[in-house]
């Protein structure tokens, strides 16, 4: 199974910060690199799919990059309602497997 | 609009079975892979399971294969989780999530969730 490992597994950041996760995958996983954001007691919801694509009605202040094994989700500036765990998943081979999360706080 | 509702969750005995299921409306069920995500309390997320469209691909994680079968019933739009050998560590929200597609297979649309909970 292909292990993805994500980075901080929690960070505070201030309203109107440049946030930055990163994902690594243990191998290649090209570009099928999702991204989902969890707010408290709530569903995951798809921010940004094949790396960098920003799903419908998602903010454009989220972005993404990387190829490969090595993956960037930022938050350019952040907003109060961007609280939430933020989870990257490889959809590159079966079985799909999830980060353990970032745990974002607003200060 | 696209909606998924789960329902069947409950308190179940190790050991035990539970039948979980996930109604669709909004799109062409058929035409989409589904899967399910579970969450174990105050942990990450884990892929359980996912079926094609018309039922011709089948996978499992692996600490549920051989205890847990999914399916679907296209006329009815609807998925299916039987879940026997219940155990402890399948305590969780368990999420039916939609594929959006082979290019990216993201999960784009999810349930609210339905909690199984397996204690004596």
């Amino acid at each position: 199974d292909i292990q993805m490992t994500q980075s901080p597994s929690s960070l505070s950041a201030s309203v109107g910060d440049r946030v930055t996760i990163t994902c690594r995958a243990t191998q290649t996983i090209t570009n099928f690199l999702n991204w989902y954001q969890q707010k408290p007691g709530k569903a995951p919801k798809l921010l940004i799919y094949s790396s960098s694509t920003l799903q419908s009605g998602v903010p454009s202040r989220f972005s993404g990059s990387g190829s490969g094994t090595d993956f960037t989700l930022t938050i350019s500036s952040l907003q109060p309602e961007d609280l939430a765990t933020y989870y990257c998943q490889q959809s590159y081979s079966t079985p799909p497997t999830f980060g353990q999360g970032t745990k974002l706080e607003i200060k | 609009e696209v909606r998924l509702v789960e329902s069947g969750g409950g308190l179940v005995k190790p050991g035990g079975s539970l039948r979980l299921s996930c109604a669709a409306s909004g799109f062409t069920f058929s035409s989409k892979s589904m899967n399910w995500v579970r969450q174990a309390p105050g942990k990450g997320l884990e892929w359980v399971s996912s079926i094609s469209g018309r039922s011709n691909y089948i996978y499992y994680a692996g600490s549920v294969k051989g205890r847990f079968t999914i399916s679907r019933d296209n006329a009815k739009n609807s998925m299916y989780l039987q879940m026997n050998s219940l155990r402890a560590e399948d305590t969780a929200v368990y999420y039916c999530a939609r594929d959006m597609g082979p290019d990216s297979s993201s999960l784009d649309y999810w349930g609210q969730g339905t909690l199984v909970t397996v204690s004596s």
